[in-house]
């Protein structure tokens, strides 16, 4: 069976410092890969979605990156925090050719201080 | 722009009440899903449906394509519903538009 998995579960950092987030699935092979994010109050935002491995498409402009240097691994980077990145991090699977239906990780919860 | 409304923002019920959320979406779409979110963050998908109607348990959603409109049903609630309901839809693409969720509190 497919698993998804997302670590940190929580995460606080101050302003100015980096971030990595990793986000792996198992069970599938060449999954569509996506990162979204849930600011307080609001609904989720897809930040990033990838095809395959290298192919990262960028739904917003904003402090963050993201790479796929694995087939099952999902990496949401930024260089320097800032406040407005707190929130709630979710990455997503879909099979490839089904697109419609996607598979949640356990999210990550940034709190920017 | 595509926009997915959902209403009520808030729900709150007493135990064994039958709820209804309701989604409503301005363009045609591929698929629409229902997601549940608990406290702690964590996103289960409860269906994904583009007609008709599903029933899982005492989960029933079903969608009106001509007028843009799908409901989530909870019959005989439990206070375990209590969480964030979100309704999502798709657009022939493999992204997906959130709707801001309905908060529903169920009370023993």
């Amino acid at each position: 069976s497919q698993t998804i998995h997302q670590w940190p579960a929580t995460l606080v950092q101050p302003v100015g410092s980096p971030l990595s987030l990793e986000c792996t699935v198992e069970g599938t092979s060449n999954p569509n890969l996506y990162w979204y994010r849930q600011a307080a109050g609001r609904g989720l935002q897809l930040l990033f979605y990838s095809v395959g491995i290298g192919q990262i498409s960028s739904e917003v402009p904003q402090n963050l990156s993201a790479s796929r240097p694995q087939d099952r691994q999902f990496i949401l980077s930024s260089k320097k925090l800032l406040l407005s990145d707190s929130g709630f991090y979710l990455c997503a699977w879909s099979v490839t050719g089904h697109p419609y239906e996607q598979y949640f990780g356990p999210g990550t919860r940034l709190t920017v201080t | 722009k595509n926009e997915v409304e959902q209403s009520p923002q808030n729900l709150t019920a007493q135990e064994g009440e039958f709820i209804t959320i309701n989604c409503s979406y301005s363009v045609g779409i591929s698929a629409l899903h229902w997601l549940q979110q608990h406290p702690g963050g964590g996103i289960v998908s409860l269906f994904m449906l583009s007609s008709g109607k599903k029933k899982h348990g005492r989960l029933i959603a079903t969608i009106n394509i001509q007028e843009k409109h799908s409901s989530l049903h909870i019959t005989a609630s439990h206070p375990r519903d209590s969480a964030v309901y979100i309704c999502a839809v798709s657009f022939n693409t493999d992204k997906l538009i959130f709707g801001t969720g309905t908060r529903l509190q169920v009370f023993p």
